[in-house]
Parts: C-alpha cells; structure tokens; sequence
C-alpha cells in the first residue's frame, strides 16, 4: 500500500534550471495539493486540485504551475528556479467522502537551488 | 497575512506534564480543524480534528478545545511523553472552498524526561 509517492527524495538544482516534482497517490482521492515547509513558517499551500482537470492556486503560487491529467497525479513544475524556491516539498492527497478527512502525505522532496 | 495564527513556537514539558498548543483562525468559512503531528524527514499525519459544532473532543491523550465565537482553538497533550516530542501543526479546512486546507505555522515540542 504505497499511499502518497514523492520523487525525488532530494534534488540540487541551479537558479534558473526547470524541473517537475512528481507527485502519485493510489487511494483513489479526488483531492490533491502541494505545500512547502520553511523553517517557522509551517506549510504553505501552493496549488490544490479538487479532481483531473481542475487546478486552483493556494498561498504562494508564483514560480509554480500545477496539471492534473489524472486522476492519481499531480506534477509540480519550476519552470525557473530561484534560491527563494529552495524549501521542502510536500503533496499531499485527501479524500473527499466519510466524516474525518485526513490529508495524507508524501514523504517530502528536499530542494536546493544554487 | 496568516491565516491561521499558532503559538507558541516551541515549546518544553516535563514528561507527565500537559502541552498546550493554541490556534486562531479568521476565515469563518472554514468548517473542519485537524491536527497533524510530524516527525524529523517525515510527512505531517493526522493526530486528531474536530468540526465546529463540537466544542471538545477527546482521544486518549490528545484532547481539541475549541470555540467557534473566539475563533479559537487548542490541543491539550495530557501526561507528555518524550515520544510525543514532534512538531505539530494546526489547520483548517474550507469543504466548500474546495477542500483547501490552510495550516498554522508549526510548534516544536520537547518532552523532558
């Protein structure tokens, strides 16, 4: 039972280079987002998507897009990496039926940008 | 412009003391507050949540406090343990809005033992 896959566990990149996070989840959810983690600021929601088709932006969604072609993935995509990018990623899938919604997570994508 | 406000930042207890954890929040569209609770290299779980028409709910250890006119509300940890030294984090929900979940910047807590 994977739950929430996220690739890659760490990536270093240049300021301006381009790279998508992937982001897979096998629970059937509706609902997807993407946070990052800084220090102090907890997490802070970049993009969500309610269903295949369908994307919003959340806090700070500025340097990042978002697709959702499927129902099971939800890429993240810097098209120009700055240093104010380099954070922890997160993204996490929830489903949308039942009394208690839990958000799961996946185990984060650390990033560097030099 | 944060909207959901958490304090405090870190926090010490001695084992077999109480952790409390407080929230605010200002959008009254929000309608469901979970906890999540996370560990060094890994993702936030969910601990704990509760919906606005209950003022409390208790499970095991970990109870939630809340008050919808203050637009408020807290995690209380009873008889702390060294294993529940963690970050944790509050958050809301807006169902209609789309299921987006706004979390609280985080407290860092350490049990003494």
């Amino acid at each position: 039972n994977a739950g929430v896959t996220q690739t890659p566990k760490f990536q270093v990149l240049k300021t301006g280079q381009s790279m998508t996070l992937q982001c897979a989840q096998d629970m059937n959810h509706e609902y997807m987002s993407w946070y990052r983690q800084d220090p102090g600021m907890g997490l802070r929601l970049i993009h969500y998507s309610v269903g295949a088709g369908i994307t919003d932006q959340g806090e700070v969604p500025n340097g990042y897009n978002v697709s959702r072609s499927t129902t099971e993935d939800f890429p993240l995509r810097l098209l120009s990496a700055a240093p104010s990018q380099t954070s922890v990623y997160f993204c996490a899938s929830t489903g949308t039926g039942g009394v208690n919604t839990e958000a799961f997570f996946g185990q984060g994508t650390r990033l560097t940008v030099v | 412009q944060q909207q959901v406000k958490q304090s405090p930042q870190s926090l010490i207890v001695q084992k077999g003391g109480i952790s409390i954890i407080n929230c605010a929040y200002e959008n009254t569209a929000f309608d469901y507050f979970p906890w999540y609770q996370q560990f060094p290299g890994k993702g936030p779980a969910l601990l704990i949540a509760i919906r606005p028409d209950v003022s409390e709910k208790k499970e095991g250890r970990f109870t939630i406090s809340f008050n919808k006119s203050a637009k408020q509300f807290s995690l209380h940890i009873m008889d702390s343990q060294p294993g529940d030294s963690a970050t944790y984090f509050c958050a809301a929900t807006d169902y209609t809005g789309g299921f987006k979940t706004i979390f609280g910047a985080g407290t860092r807590l350490f049990v003494k033992a």
